[in-house]
């Protein structure tokens, strides 16, 4: 256990519903990323934040996806109009600025499966 | 950030130990290399990281070349559930945040 907690482990949703997933890092923790990951891929990067501010966003993540961290501590990523195509693991991790390197930590995922 | 090589898989006996390769030629001095793992269906899990200087820690060792052009992992006694993906990714420190992750070495520990 990392102590980066993500909720649901699992969802199964029908093509066109919302989604919305949570993440809970480290406490101390003031950087948080949303990676997603397909079979047999790596996980991709798809957006952070810095405290509460989201710097940056990837291509991957579409005008569906929108992710906020209110008061810097938790986070959540929102699918609207769910696509078959966004069946994947939602990994977070989360980082303390400064600690030399910066290690990232990982949450055990939350796997969507969208019908 | 620099781009890694690894070997696709490895197989390695229960109790012996498991050197994973990776290449990063193109690594800038500011550059960490960073070990993670994935063991089927959870989250990636840290297992070290350096700079410069061979690292250990409780889970594995770090020995990075001179040049700094590769490394290698070792699991000094391979267990069983040390068989999982495992990943070399290139980072700087400070601002280049995203880790980038290739397909990894799958390591397979067999009894």
């Amino acid at each position: 256990d990392t102590g980066v907690s993500q909720d649901p482990r699992h969802k199964i949703t029908k093509r066109g519903q919302n989604v919305t997933f949570r993440c809970d890092p480290i406490s101390e923790h003031n950087r948080l990323y949303w990676y997603r990951q397909t079979l047999g891929q790596g996980p991709e990067f798809l957006t952070y934040f810095q405290n509460e501010a989201q710097l940056e966003k990837s291509r991957l993540l579409s005008d569906r996806f929108s992710a906020e961290r209110p008061k810097g501590s938790f986070s959540t990523l929102e699918i609207q109009r769910t696509e078959q195509g966004d069946s994947a693991m939602y990994l977070c991790a989360s980082s303390l600025l400064g600690s030399g390197g910066e290690t990232q930590y990982f949450g055990p995922g939350t796997r969507l499966l969208v019908l | 950030d620099a781009k890694t090589t690894q070997p696709p898989s490895m197989d390695c006996a229960e109790g012996r130990a498991a050197n994973l390769p990776c290449n990063h030629s193109t690594i800038s001095g500011n550059e960490y290399v960073y070990w993670y793992r994935q063991i089927h269906s959870q989250g990636p899990q840290y297992i070290i990281h350096g700079l410069k200087n061979n690292e250990t820690n409780e889970m594995a060792s770090l020995i990075i070349t001179e040049d700094r052009k590769s490394s290698t992992l070792i699991l000094p006694h391979a267990t069983l559930r040390d068989t999982a993906v495992y990943y070399c990714i290139v980072k700087s420190g400070g601002s280049n945040y995203k880790l980038t992750f290739g397909k990894g070495t799958l390591l397979t520990v067999n009894p």
